[in-house]
This record gives C-alpha cells, sequence and structure tokens, in this order.
C-alpha cells in the first residue's frame, strides 16, 4: 500500500511569491493533516481537512490555506511569502478525524530567500 | 505554553548505552503517541499508549503511560546507531488536533 506522497520534496521561492504543495493520501485516508516544521518552533498544526471541509486550523495567518478534493488528495498555499515561512512543511493522513494514528509524508523543504 | 514537555531535549550516548527520554503535561489524556523522525524524513509512529500504566514494548523499545495518563516515557535499552532521531510525543487535543510536542534529539555514536 502506498503511503503518503509529498510533492515537490524541495522548493525555493522569493519573498513574496505565493507557493503550492501538495500531498496524496493513504488510500483509504480521508483526513488530511498540514504541520510546519521549524527548529525553533518544533511541529506546529496548520489545518486539517476531512471530506473537503476544513475541520480544524491552527493559529497562522489567512496567508496560509488550503483545500481538499473527492480524491482526499490535499494542496495547502502560502501566499505573500516571507523568510520566516522556510520550514519543512509535512502532510499526514488517517482514516479517522481524530488523528489517533497519523501517518506521514517525507514533507516539502520550503526556503525563502 | 506547550501542551507537552519534552526532556531533555538532546541526548548524546554511546552505542550500548541505556537512556531514557520523558514526555509530560499537565493535562490528562486518552491516549499518547510516539513518533520518531530522521533527517529529512516525516515522523514515523511507533506506538500508541492508551491505559493508565500501560507499558509496551517494541524490541529494545519499552513505553509507558504513567498512570493518571498525564505522562510518559519511552526507555531504549542497548542502544544502537539505528536508534539515533528526533522522538516525539502527541496526543489528540480536545479540539481533535493531534499536537506535538517539542521533541527529544538522540545521537547513539558508535
Amino acid at each position: 500500500k502506498a503511503g503518503v506522497t509529498q510533492t515537490p520534496r524541495y522548493l525555493i521561492k522569493t519573498r513574496g511569491q505565493q507557493v503550492t504543495l501538495s500531498c496524496s493520501p493513504i488510500s483509504g485516508h480521508r483526513s488530511v493533516s498540514w504541520y510546519q516544521q521549524t527548529p525553533g518552533q518544533g511541529l506546529q498544526f496548520l489545518f486539517e481537512y476531512f471530506s473537503e471541509t476544513q475541520r480544524n486550523k491552527g493559529n497562522f495567518p489567512g496567508r496560509f490555506s488550503g483545500r481538499q478534493f473527492s480524491n482526499s488528495r490535499s494542496e495547502m498555499n502560502v501566499s505573500t511569502l516571507e523568510l520566516g515561512d522556510s520550514a519543512l512543511y509535512l502532510c499526514a493522513s488517517s482514516l479517522t478525524t481524530m488523528n489517533t494514528e497519523a501517518f506521514f509524508g517525507q514533507g516539502t523543504r520550503l526556503t525563502v530567500v | 505554553t506547550q501542551l507537552l514537555e519534552q526532556s531533555p531535549q538532546f541526548l548524546s550516548i554511546q552505542e550500548g548505552e541505556n537512556l531514557t527520554v520523558y514526555c509530560n503535561s499537565s493535562s490528562v489524556f486518552s491516549s499518547l503517541q510516539w513518533y520518531r523522525q530522521e533527517p529529512g524524513e516525516g515522523p514515523v509512529l511507533l506506538v500508541t499508549v492508551v491505559t493508565g500504566g500501560e507499558v509496551k514494548k517494541l524490541k529494545r523499545l519499552t513505553f509507558q503511560f504513567g498512570d493518571a495518563r498525564k505522562d510518559s516515557s519511552l526507555h531504549i535499552t542497548a542502544a544502537q546507531p539505528g536508534d539515533t532521531g528526533l522522538y516525539l510525543c502527541a496526543v489528540t487535543d480536545s479540539w481533535g488536533k493531534l499536537q506535538f510536542g517539542a521533541g527529544t534529539q538522540v545521537v547513539v555514536t558508535p
């Protein structure tokens, strides 16, 4: 069974640009969560989608947004990039909405210059 | 304020030694998970503990959930270089969000 797939693996963007990251969950998983990981803040919850609806949102500015498609694939978008947005962005999928067992992708390493 | 406090932040030991890392909170949880993350990879789930006082073993790793379900520990016996990684504990909060501790970075040198 294929795991969680995130694309791209690496990305370099300039301040002010926008970026879209993609996540394909494990087949049959309907919940997808996104996290930002930085050395100083650790893993910070961004948002969770279940059946195309945003179910939970973390404490991030409105520049961070996401969506989920009918096939459970998810995308997250960051607009007007700032240097501080440089991080590893991780996607996790799980069967249920309670995220009792989350399976992570390898992440997308975003560098903003 | 972090929901979960992990200690120590960093641990460096020689191969063959034992180590214990801790995950503490002032809140009670119905379950707690431990993950290991290697450089350049996403976290991988190691175990979920659900019952107060529960002890689970995974080869040389022993996980314990506190009686009051507020804390947990991970003990590694005879550590090997392959045990190197960031160990993270996580719980589902009252809003259904999976929240992580800051992690303990473990380095095992040959």
